[in-house]
């Protein structure tokens, strides 16, 4: 199993540029969330889905978009990139609510 | 508002020694808390869960402790080693249980 995969690992965007930022996963997990992580802010929950075709907002939702077409993928949207959106993103899983989230490596972005 | 607090200086201890760290909330009514590490540059690893109706759960040189009364959590190492310098992160359930984070406490410890 490779558990949750994050692609890319490192991106640097010029203000006003489009990307996503994929997730996967090969455990069957139902949960799937999208976190950032800044300095002594500790993680931040962005987007989460509970199922394929189901998400919902967290702390930090603005700016970005997500959709859940199939249970492996949850990709992340940065719509029109912004400095304050510079940080290493995490995605985890978890086959329910209350177990432990499986975390990815993170991706870490950089706008310029 | 729902707040977790971690202690955000980093902890120094000398090998072999017990670390102790703190996890302490306030407005939550947690039905678990959970426990994760995190090495530099790697996504957070998870550790134990430990539930509202449990006062104490073991896992190899693991130990944490759930006081609800208190609203605190213990999270314990014992004969710590230089591998476990890590940052642990308490995390406790929010909208649809998906995990809400403290900052973390760094934990260092020297041979």
């Amino acid at each position: 199993n490779a558990g949750v995969t994050q692609t890319p690992k490192f991106q640097v965007l010029k203000t006003g540029q489009s990307m996503t930022l994929q997730c996967a996963q090969d455990m069957n997990h139902e949960y799937m969330s999208w976190y950032r992580q800044d300095p002594g802010m500790g993680l931040r929950l962005i987007h989460y889905s509970v199922g394929a075709g189901i998400t919902d907002q967290g702390e930090v939702p603005n700016g970005y978009n997500v959709s859940r077409s199939t249970t492996e993928d949850f990709p992340l949207r940065l719509l029109s990139a912004a400095p304050s959106q510079t940080s290493v993103y995490f995605c985890a899983s978890s086959p329910d609510g209350d177990q432990p989230q499986h975390f990815g490596d993170g991706t870490r972005l950089s706008i310029l | 508002s729902q707040k977790i607090e971690q202690n955000s200086e980093a902890l120094n201890i000398q090998e072999g020694k017990t670390a102790t760290l703190t996890c302490n909330y306030t407005n939550y009514s947690p039905a678990y808390l959970q426990w994760y590490r995190q090495d530099p540059g790697r996504g957070p690893v998870f550790l134990l869960l430990i539930r509202e109706n449990e006062k104490e759960k073991r896992k190899e040189r693991l130990k944490v402790t759930f006081d609800t009364t208190l609203k605190q959590s213990l999270f314990h190492i014992t004969a710590s080693q230089p591998a476990d310098s890590a940052t642990y992160l308490c995390a406790l359930p929010g909208g649809s249980y998906i995990p809400t984070f403290g900052r973390g406490t760094s934990l260092i410890v020297h041979p």
